[in-house]
């Protein structure tokens, strides 16, 4: 079955330790992105990535890395994670720029 | 900079009326428009628009693009309380490097 995974799907943390979300899809796309949404915010992207080793800064890239080492993963990182970076994330990956994003089910967050 | 607003925010309406969401963009060297409908969970895909006023169809659902004017609408008909989600559009650009551009989101309520 095509999809988009994530890992975790819920995740509670304390300021300052860091994490690893990942993310990996099965359909052999070449892009991938990292989203964050809240409320009355809308999707907000992070970083994204057109290929392996091509990452770069979405909208809102503040706080988190990404990397891009083979093709069908793309794990977020929060070095030192704060209270702002609470939030739903979801993971996408489409075939080609401008074409259907699939997303992943979404990792909810809680950074106390 | 690449912008997508769309509106209204949020409506409510009752089983069986019909609504209309609106999606006004600007893009440089625009490539495609695409709706989602979001609800508990990950956007899952309803359309992909390229060629304007060329209608798309699925169900009660249908979609139109009009690329002159800039925008695109979502029509539902016969609404049911199952099509209570958050519906965004995003557009896809040949030029810049991300993926897709969001917006906000329509929040539509319908009650029985």
């Amino acid at each position: 079955e095509a999809q988009v995974t994530q890992n975790p799907r819920y995740l509670i943390t304390v300021t300052g330790k860091k994490l690893t979300v990942t993310c990996s899809q099965n359909m052999n796309h070449e892009y991938m992105s990292w989203y964050r949404q809240d409320p009355g915010l809308g999707l907000r992207q992070i970083y994204y990535s057109m290929n392996v080793e091509v990452t770069d800064k979405g909208d809102v890239p503040e706080g988190y890395k990404v990397s891009r080492k083979e093709k069908r993963n793309f794990p977020l990182i929060l070095e030192s994670p704060s209270p702002n970076q609470t939030s739903l994330y979801f993971c996408a990956s489409s075939f080609s720029r401008g074409s259907e994003q699939y997303f992943g089910p979404g990792t909810r967050l809680t950074v106390t | 900079e690449d912008k997508v607003v769309q509106s209204p925010l949020s409506l409510v309406v009752h089983e069986g009326d019909t609504v209309t969401l609106n999606c006004s963009y600007e893009v440089t060297n625009f490539r495609s428009l695409l709706w989602y409908k979001q609800e508990k969970k990950a956007p899952t895909f309803l359309f992909m628009l390229t060629s304007s006023g060329i209608e798309k169809k699925s169900g009660r659902l249908s979609s139109i693009l009009d690329k002159k004017e800039l925008f695109s609408i979502l029509n539902i008909t016969a609404t049911q309380t199952g099509d209570s989600a958050i519906y965004l559009c995003a557009v896809g650009a040949d030029s810049g490097n991300t993926p897709l551009v969001f917006g906000k989101g329509t929040r539509l309520s319908v009650i029985a």
